[in-house]
């Protein structure tokens, strides 16, 4: 399975909506799709699993949805603390693919 | 809180062997799969192995198998990942992970290995 994300740089501002692709070469099975965070100079954090549940203590502004081959991770309000770099990965199968990734930065 | 913090990185020949640690605590490691993910300078994340509670059963991507070895000591709450003949493909930061199922929750800091001569 190869994860394809999209944009691979997305530039907006802070209080923006920003909208993260993930399209899987062959269906996930069971939905077993994670999105990750990861800030400079710091270890990823999980935020979504099983394509829409949050993770614990991530924020509602998070959401996750699609299914299949197309998934989407969605910020409702840009926070200075999201400006990051986004990977989705199908932890379902071995390998356990990632993403590429996508960067958010500030406009 | 859950710590895991590895350790045993470092710069390495190529073709040469290195092994990293991980402790775990405020985490009982024994509890579920465990995971080496790793990240080359500037790229993206990869998967590397993983290893069921027991250890019986243990899975690897294909760049590494025949030379890493994943492996845990449960009673030391501890995960290894025996490296040899190393290539300058795996340089990268390598992370020890605490699975639940075989998502990826607890993530420690990461070690760098570097195989260069």
């Amino acid at each position: 399975v190869v994860l394809t994300q999209s944009p691979v740089t997305l530039s907006l501002s802070p209080g923006e909506r920003a909208t993260l692709s993930c399209r899987a070469s062959q269906s996930v099975g069971n939905n077993y799709l994670a999105w990750y965070q990861q800030r400079p100079g710091q270890a990823p954090r999980l935020l979504i699993y099983d394509a829409s549940t949050r993770a614990t203590a991530i924020p509602d502004r998070f959401s996750g949805s699609g299914s299949g081959t197309d998934f989407t991770l969605t910020i409702s309000r840009l926070e200075p603390e999201d400006f990051a770099m986004y990977y989705c990965q199908d932890y379902g199968i071995i390998p356990k693919p990632f993403g590429q990734g996508t960067r958010v930065e500030f406009k | 809180e859950v710590q895991l913090v590895e350790s045993g990185g470092g710069l390495v020949q190529p073709g040469g062997s290195l092994r990293l640690s991980c402790g775990a605590s405020g985490f009982t490691l024994t509890n579920d799969w465990m995971s080496w993910v790793r990240q080359a300078p500037g790229k993206g994340l990869e998967w590397v192995a993983n290893i069921k509670q027991d250890g019986s059963d243990k899975y690897y991507v294909d760049s590494v198998k025949g030379r890493f070895t994943i492996s845990r000591d449960n009673a030391k709450n501890s995960l290894y990942l025996q490296m040899n003949s190393l290539r300058a493909e795996d340089t990268a930061v390598y992370y020890c992970v605490g699975d639940q199922g075989w998502l990826h929750v607890n993530w420690g800091q990461g070690t760098l290995v570097t195989v260069s001569s």
